[in-house]
């Protein structure tokens, strides 16, 4: 069955540095997402990627983020400057289509600012 | 965007009891889909709600839609610890984003 992956499983930064994250969507699907969930809570929404661009983006997704799709495959999302506040796991998620289709989950990368 | 209200917060029952969690919209809603996080992984998508009044269910589980679209609900039938999980409402249409609820965070006692 088709998956959403993401890399690496657990980062570990120190304050004020940048990350990247990587992911790689269902590769047939158009829509791309990133969230954000801080331990224990909801399940929150960064930025949508469609047709290349970014489609729309949160109060949360300031100048400190930004996405890319590099090549055919994958999509990032670096971090930059980051922050103790910024130490929750990223979900990149992926759609067929918008509307009425499920979002595909990839497993998650789990950001620790120190 | 649209926003999603979801009670109760957390639920602790014995096992074989009964669990429901709601989601509530002060709007009308194109459709509703549901999502488990199983404690430490990620969201699995369960079931989409389309029409109004729609019940579906799939073995103990039982998803409704209210018949104004602007709620919904899960109930689990004789819950079992596999059940464990935050069971997580969401919502978006058209282009919009998918914009979850808090979740309801189940625990089963054996």
């Amino acid at each position: 069955e088709p998956e959403v992956t993401q890399t690496p499983s657990h980062q570990v930064t120190q304050m004020g540095q940048e990350v990247i994250l990587r992911c790689v969507p269902i590769s047939n699907h158009l829509y791309f997402y990133w969230y954000r969930q801080i331990l224990g809570q909801k399940v929150e929404f960064l930025v949508s990627f469609y047709n290349n661009e970014i489609s729309e983006k949160s109060e949360i997704f300031d100048d400190q983020f930004s996405v890319e799709r590099p090549d055919g495959s994958n999509f990032t999302l670096k971090i930059r400057s980051t922050k103790l506040e910024d130490s929750a796991m990223y979900f990149c998620a992926s759609r067929l289509r918008g509307g009425d289709t499920e979002a595909f989950f990839g497993q998650g990368t789990r950001l620790t600012v120190v | 965007g649209q926003q999603v209200m979801q009670i109760p917060q957390y639920q602790h029952v014995q096992e074989g009891e009964d669990f429901t969690t709601y989601c509530n919209s002060s709007t009308t809603l194109s459709n509703i889909q549901w999502y488990k996080q199983r404690p430490g992984g990620h969201p699995v998508f369960l079931i989409q709600l389309v029409k109004s009044g729609e019940v579906k269910k799939q073995k103990r589980l039982t998803f409704q839609f209210g018949e104004a679209k602007k709620n919904s609900s899960l109930h689990i039938t004789a819950t079992q610890t596999t059940d464990v999980g935050t069971y997580f409402c969401a919502v978006g249409s058209g282009n919009t984003p998918l914009v979850f609820g808090k979740g309801t965070r189940l625990s089963v006692i054996a």
